[in-house]
């Protein structure tokens, strides 16, 4: 497609379930990056793939947070046993190479609501 | 990544320009200037970048001062769909192990009518 696709666009999941949220970046973007936002707050960064190379998970809040990323496609973030803190809109980016100084394009966010 | 100060907060007439100042005083000399925004409910969009010059594209201009410590966003007919959070971003164009963004606070921008 055209641009970084989210799915799904919204989620209510109930505390203790898990969660997985797919972001489908642009063809041939070899970075992907998850962030978090929760309401009225900044972007949070939380995790980012580049190519083969081992994923920068310095930002991920807990181990109940993992993500996947398949070559350069799909990526998966997962969330194990949600907590109502999980609330926020999850957003996933790309870019092209990185040795290049790319902007980034972002898809809309999955919004995920824990009650 | 060098760090960045903006407003909180500006007001801008529509139709007027909109001039959204950026203080990096500690930047580096392969760093890059970038700016996004982000509209309500809708995630963070590109707008341009920069390293020394000046640079404009369809949506904005880029002044970057000589000395590189501060830039400034110039919208220049704002209207009221460039009500935003402008963030205004420092960091290196190339590295090998992460290439992440770092986003502040921003500035919200409202544009009356």
């Amino acid at each position: 497609g055209a641009g970084v696709s989210q799915s799904p666009s919204n989620k209510v999941t109930e505390k203790g379930k898990d969660v997985e949220l797919r972001c489908d970046p642009i063809s041939g973007h070899t970075a992907l990056y998850w962030y978090r936002q929760r309401l009225g707050q900044g972007l949070e960064f939380l995790i980012y793939f580049q190519g083969n190379s081992a994923p920068d998970k310095s930002g991920l809040p807990s181990d109940r947070f993992s993500a996947e990323r398949t070559g350069e496609s799909v990526s998966t973030l997962t969330i194990q046993r949600t907590q109502q803190e999980d609330s926020a809109v999850y957003l996933c980016a790309s870019s092209p190479r990185r040795q290049a100084p790319y902007g980034y394009t972002f898809g809309s966010g999955t919004r995920l609501t824990v009650v | 990544d060098a760090k960045t100060t903006q407003p909180p907060s500006m007001d801008c007439a529509e139709g007027r320009a909109a001039n959204l100042p950026c203080n990096h005083s500690t930047i580096s000399g392969n760093e890059y200037v970038y700016w996004y925004r982000q509209i309500h409910s809708q995630g963070p969009q590109y707008i341009i970048h920069g390293l020394k010059n000046n640079e404009t594209n369809e949506m904005a201009s880029l002044i970057i001062t000589e000395d590189r410590k501060s830039s400034t966003l110039i919208l220049p007919h704002a209207t009221l769909r460039d009500t935003a959070v402008y963030y205004c971003i420092v960091r290196v164009a190339s590295s090998e192990y992460g290439n992440k963004l770092v986003f502040g606070a921003g500035t919200i921008l409202r544009v009356k009518s």
